[in-house]
């Protein structure tokens, strides 16, 4: 089945800094990889995805590169700020025809943007 | 447009007590997901439906753990007996699920988190 590894486990980055998370997964047949944060003791909340007939997807400050060849995606943040502090997942899945494949998460990457 | 509801927060029980978490899912959500979340660690698929169906329960410890959609909308997930290993947060998710198929976000509740002494 799908593995799913996340690197670093922790990120201390200066308030202005990027920061980047990467992923490797196992599946080549996976096609589908969310990025999630997850402030303390609350839920994870979706904040990119991309799937697998792009490269690159970008929203403001955040962006999320995919190399399919290697088996690797990464979350890049641009002018991090304080509350970009959060633990982000990685996960991903795949379709299964005309329903749902479940996700497989990464252990998660504890970020701290110091101001 | 209400988020997945779960009940309750939070829940303190001794090892071999049984108990049992409630989701509500996003109106119109087809699918719905029960995910074991151990302290510093990523969402570990439990359970899977879809409507009333199960479509994936592979990593669920079924001597233990159960759980049911019974008319394809709530969801109930229960453990008994409850070991110490079981100290986690349980998190609730949904998606739309369209008859197109391709993976869609999934919208997590806050979690229950249990506790076994």
């Amino acid at each position: 089945g799908e593995n799913v590894e996340q690197h670093p486990s922790t990120l201390s980055v200066q308030e202005g800094d990027s920061a980047v998370i990467k992923c490797t997964y196992s599946d080549s047949a996976s096609n589908y990889f969310p990025w999630y944060k997850q402030e303390l003791g609350k839920r994870p909340q979706l904040i990119i995805d991309i799937r697998s007939n792009v490269g690159e997807k970008k929203d403001q400050r955040i962006a999320v590169t995919l190399n399919k060849t290697a088996k690797h995606f990464s979350l890049h943040i641009t002018e991090t700020q304080p509350e970009d502090s959060a633990v982000y997942f990685c996960a991903g899945g795949m379709d299964y025809g005309g329903s749902q494949g479940n996700l497989i998460f990464g252990k998660g990457t504890k970020l701290s943007v110091k101001p | 447009e209400a988020g997945v509801a779960q009940s309750p927060r939070y829940k303190i029980i001794e090892k071999r007590q049984s108990v049992a978490f409630w989701c509500n899912p996003i109106s119109g959500h087809a699918t719905l997901y029960w995910y074991q979340q151990i302290l510093g660690q990523g969402p570990k698929l439990l359970i899977q439906f879809q409507n009333n169906g199960v479509v994936d329960d592979s990593q669920l410890p079924k001597d233990r753990f159960s759980a049911e959609r019974l008319k394809g909308v709530d969801s109930t997930l229960k453990i008994q007996p409850a070991k110490l290993e079981d100290s986690a947060v349980y998190l609730c998710a949904s998606s739309l699920n369209g008859l197109l198929g391709g993976q869609e976000t999934q919208y997590f509740g806050p979690g229950t988190r249990l506790l076994v002494l």
